[in-house]
């Protein structure tokens, strides 16, 4: 059982927008630590597209966006593409130089 | 263009050993913070081990600790990870990823190499 709580699944239509929760405690997200977002097509590696809570990489589209509030930490896609069709994970720093994931949301774009 | 390849992954008994390598170009990598991250079949990712720019910090998940052991060769652009005493539960694909680092912390993990797949099986 990851440490991070996300939905198993969430879905959407082209166009539309959604948001993918991020649950931890008060040692982990809540404690003003680093979360982080990545998706990862089929058989390839994670890719980073959030990082502290709310930026952005360069080159990571601004259909992306993250939130935290409390122990919450949320990913949102507006304008939801085919190519958004992914896996997404949530990730947060928990001190002692560690990091946990979260267990994995899987986007399907109707 | 940054790149990250992993190599040394493939078919060990309980018990046994391995040494992962990560061969990395593209950018100063004696700067950087690098890491180690798994990923079980159809499972999240799960954090392993990380090491400093010098080596002087080393920190392990506690699931991995005393069985592995991260090393960095600065001159060589190359990380290391040396699995011992393997179970079947460390089968995993095995990724390096560098650390994000803006005015000295670690803010996530960028980029990620492609993997080397573990499996631990008699």
């Amino acid at each position: 059982q990851s440490a991070l709580t996300q939905p198993a699944s969430v879905s959407g239509s082209p166009g539309q927008s959604i948001t993918i929760s991020c649950t931890g405690t008060g040692n982990n997200i809540g404690g003003d630590n680093f979360v982080s977002w990545y998706l990862q097509h089929p058989g390839k590696a994670p890719k980073l597209i959030i990082y502290d809570a709310n930026k952005r990489p360069s080159g990571i589209s601004n259909r992306f966006s993250g939130s935290k509030s409390g122990n919450t930490a949320s990913l949102t896609i507006s304008g939801l593409q085919a190519e958004d069709e992914a896996d997404y994970y949530c990730c947060s720093y928990r001190g002692g130089d560690t990091w946990v994931f979260g267990g994995g949301t899987k986007l399907t774009v109707l | 263009e940054v790149q990250l390849v992993e190599s040394g992954g493939g078919l060990v008994k309980p018990g046994g050993s391995l040494r992962l390598s990560c061969a990395v170009s593209g950018f100063i990598f004696s700067s950087y913070t690098m890491n180690w991250v798994r990923q079980a079949p159809g499972k999240g990712p799960e954090w392993v081990s990380s090491i400093s720019s010098s080596g002087d910090d080393i920190y392990y998940a506690d699931s991995v600790k005393g069985r592995f052991t991260i090393s960095r060769d600065n001159t060589d652009n190359s990380l290391y990870l040396l699995m011992n005493s393997l179970r079947a539960d460390d089968t995993a694909v095995y990724y390096c990823a560098r650390g994000m680092t803006i005015f000295g912390e670690v803010l996530g993990f960028d980029p990620w190499g492609q993997g080397t797949l573990v499996t631990v099986s008699s």
